[in-house]
C-alpha cells in the first residue's frame, strides 16, 4: 500500500505563495497524485491531478519530478478563504482493486 | 447540475440502535465511495462501488456495517448495532471512473451516545 506523508501543518500570511509538499516513495507505476482541499464540515473538494512534471489550473500548481516519490502543491497568493485542510492522495486508474488512503493532511492557516 | 445529496445531515442515536444513511450520486457517475472520517483525520474508505458492485470493502467492518447500491444509482450504508466509536462524519462520493476526481457530499454527523 502507497502511502502520503505531509507536513501536519503550515502558517502563511495573505499574499504569499504557499508549497505543500507530499512523499510518496512507494509510487506505482499506475499512480496518479491527487490533492483535495477541505473546509470545516463540508467534504473534500478536488484541486487538481497529475501524473509527471507540472500541472497547472486555475487554482493550483502541481509539480511532479521525474522519480515521482514526492509532488508540491502550489497555492499562488494566498488569501484567508484558502486557510483549510489539504490532503494529497494516490489513485489508481489501472485494473484491479485498490485503496483509497487520504492520510491527515496539511493545515493551512493563512495570516492576515 | 446537483451535486452529491446525502441524507441525513446529522442523526443521534443511542448506542445499539441501528441507523441508516442515504446518498445520491451525480447522475452518471459509475463509481460511488463511501468514507468515514473522524475528528482530525482524513476520510477513510470503507467502501467503493463500480456501477451495483461493491469492490474495495475490506475496511467495511462488516459484522455491523453493510451497503448496497441497487440499480448502480443510489446508495444506503447501514450500521446495526451502533457503538459509541461509529460516532464520526460518514461522507459519500462519486466519480465518473475509478482514478477519476471524487465529488463529495456534505456528509452526515452521527453522534452515538
Amino acid at each position: 500500500l502507497a502511502k502520503t506523508t505531509q507536513p501536519i501543518s503550515m502558517d502563511s500570511y495573505e499574499g504569499q505563495e504557499v508549497n505543500i509538499t507530499c512523499s510518496h516513495n512507494n509510487i506505482a507505476t499506475n499512480d496518479y497524485i491527487t490533492w483535495y482541499q477541505q473546509f470545516p464540515s463540508q467534504g473534500p473538494r478536488f484541486i487538481i491531478q497529475g501524473y509527471k512534471t507540472k500541472v497547472t489550473n486555475e487554482v493550483a500548481s502541481l509539480f511532479i519530478p521525474a522519480d515521482r516519490k514526492s509532488s508540491t502543491l502550489s497555492l499562488p497568493r494566498v488569501s484567508l478563504s484558502d486557510t483549510a485542510v489539504y490532503y494529497c492522495l494516490l489513485t489508481d486508474s489501472g485494473a484491479g482493486s485498490y485503496q483509497l488512503t487520504f492520510g491527515k493532511g496539511t493545515k493551512l492557516s493563512v495570516i492576515p | 447540475e446537483a451535486g452529491v445529496v446525502q441524507s441525513p445531515r446529522y442523526k443521534i442515536i443511542e448506542k445499539k440502535q441501528p441507523v441508516a444513511f442515504w446518498c445520491n450520486p451525480i447522475s452518471g457517475h459509475n463509481t460511488l465511495y463511501w468514507y468515514r472520517q473522524n475528528l482530525g483525520q482524513g476520510p477513510e474508505l470503507l467502501i467503493r462501488y463500480e456501477n451495483e458492485e461493491a469492490v474495495d470493502d475490506s475496511q467495511l467492518p462488516k459484522d455491523r456495517f453493510s451497503a448496497e447500491r441497487l440499480k448502480g444509482v443510489d446508495s444506503t450504508l447501514k450500521i446495526q448495532p451502533a457503538e459509541l466509536g461509529d460516532s464520526a462524519v460518514y461522507l459519500c462520493a462519486s466519480s465518473y471512473t475509478r482514478g477519476a476526481e471524487q465529488y463529495f457530499g456534505p456528509g452526515t454527523r452521527l453522534t452515538v451516545t
